[in-house]
């Protein structure tokens, strides 16, 4: 079945980076779309950055445009969130997504992985 | 960009009752519009696509109608299992993706 894992989460200083790793299996990686989306404690969903399948287009929210690089290998089934410069209010759990369909990245989320903890904070 | 609301933000029904949760976007998003389930600790699962698709495995009572501005998502009897937050999300403003602040449905 579609499993995705994320890892690389912890407790970092504001101005400082982090990378964050998702391992996909369960489905033909290189064919999907993926995203992140992070959830601050106690609060709503935001849509953070999306790649295309093959990693030529990719986008950011306003919020961290300029700050934060979405990339993936397809060769290794990973998505990677690098995070520069980061922010207490970069604080949340971090979650990885497939895009629903195969080759158009724009649609719906399915699945979620578990999540991964990122805490900004000195 | 577009904006979403949702109502209420929270609500308190009994096992057995029919539950209806509402999603208005700023601007006419067409069909474009999703619904996800997330339990307290877990992360998000889709239910319903395309405003009114019903993904493979999600139990019938789940449904969702709408478009344009307006979109409707509801639970035919409520069951235990389903105290969540329900998320409505749209992607018809590309390539932004934004999800509504969310519905905390309870069992009174």
């Amino acid at each position: 079945q579609v499993q995705l894992v994320e890892s690389g989460g912890g407790v970092v200083q504001p101005g400082r980076s982090l990378r964050l790793s998702c391992a996909a299996s369960g489905f033909t990686f290189s064919s999907y779309g993926m995203h992140w989306v992070r959830q601050a404690p106690g609060k709503g969903l935001e849509w953070v950055a999306v790649i295309s399948y093959d990693g030529s287009n990719k986008y950011y929210a306003d919020s961290v445009k300029g700050r934060f690089t979405i990339s993936r290998d397809n060769s290794k089934n990973t998505l990677y969130l690098q995070m520069n410069s980061l922010r207490a209010e970069d604080t949340a759990v971090y979650y990885c997504a497939k895009s629903g369909l195969p080759w158009a990245t724009y649609n719906w989320f399915d699945p979620w992985g578990q999540g991964t903890l990122v805490t900004v904070s000195s | 960009d577009i904006q979403m609301t949702q109502s209420p933000s929270s609500l308190s029904a009994s096992v057995g009752d029919r539950v209806t949760i509402t999603c208005q976007a700023s601007q006419d998003i067409s069909n474009y519009l999703n619904w996800y389930q997330q339990k307290p600790g877990k992360a998000p699962k889709l239910l319903i696509y395309d405003a009114s698709n019903l993904e493979t495995g999600v139990p019938s009572r789940f449904s969702g109608s709408g478009s344009g501005t307006d979109f409707t998502f509801t639970i035919s009897s409520l069951q235990p299992e389903d105290i969540a937050t329900y998320y409505c999300q749209q992607y018809d403003n590309l390539p932004s993706f934004t999800f509504g602040p969310g519905t905390k449905v309870d069992i009174k």
